[in-house]
């Protein structure tokens, strides 16, 4: 069965400081692995996307790191900001189709 | 980039009425739109994948007869709730993808209140 498991729930961090979400994902044949941003109300939004070849991908102050062979992955947040407040997403990719984790909802304290 | 747009961006009808809710592809001609469905603190549903110019293909489990969709153009899906009722009530999630990349852009998203 695809699907994709995200940890934690929810998270709390202050103002600067790095952060971790993790994702675990069984989605066979594999494609590529995607994170979104998706703040309150409105649609996702891409931050990285992954293939099977990549172990590592930046966009400013995220990071993304896939295993393919554990199946697992992870979104480093560095110095983060109030505008990090969101729910950041990971979905698996197969065929065509994406298969969306429930997200990470992150806030971020001044 | 990219650019895909949603409109209304929220919407309240009655109980009983349909809502039309349109997705466009603003710079790009997408070949596939997507329709999704999200609850709070739950993750996107694929709702139905349409093609440009033919059915649209429905997931087990959504009535097509209730949710219309309909892809007439390279640039244009709308999605019509029929005879809405309170647990539509949702916020509903287009995506686009073009010919060339995999790549799926999402709209902003449409908050459907049935009352």
């Amino acid at each position: 069965k695809n699907q994709v498991e995200q940890s934690p729930q929810s998270l709390i961090i202050l103002e600067g400081k790095n952060c971790t979400l993790q994702c675990n994902y069984t989605v066979s044949p594999f494609s590529n692995l995607r994170w979104y941003k998706q703040d309150t109300g409105r649609g996702p939004v891409s931050l990285t996307i992954m293939t099977f070849s990549e172990n590592t991908k930046s966009n400013g102050r995220y990071t993304a790191t896939l295993d393919a062979d554990t199946k697992q992955s992870s979104l480093h947040i560095t110095a983060s900001q109030l505008s990090d407040s969101a729910s950041y997403i990971c979905v698996g990719s197969t065929l065509g189709r994406l298969y969306f984790g429930r997200g990470t909802q992150l806030t971020v304290w001044p | 980039g990219a650019v895909v747009s949603q409109h209304p961006s929220w919407v309240i009808c009655k109980s009983g009425t349909s809502v039309k809710i349109e997705c466009r592809s603003l710079d790009f001609q997408a070949t596939t739109m997507f329709w999704y469905r999200q609850f709070p603190k739950q993750s996107l549903m694929l709702m139905a994948t349409s093609n440009e110019g033919s059915k649209a293909t429905y997931e087990q489990g959504v009535e097509k007869d209730k949710f219309l969709i309909n892809h007439a153009s390279l640039t244009l899906s709308t999605l019509t709730v029929t005879s809405a009722h309170p647990e539509d009530s949702s916020f509903y999630i287009c995506s686009a993808r073009g010919e060339v990349s995999y790549e799926q852009y999402f709209g902003p998203g449409t908050r459907l209140t049935v009352t």
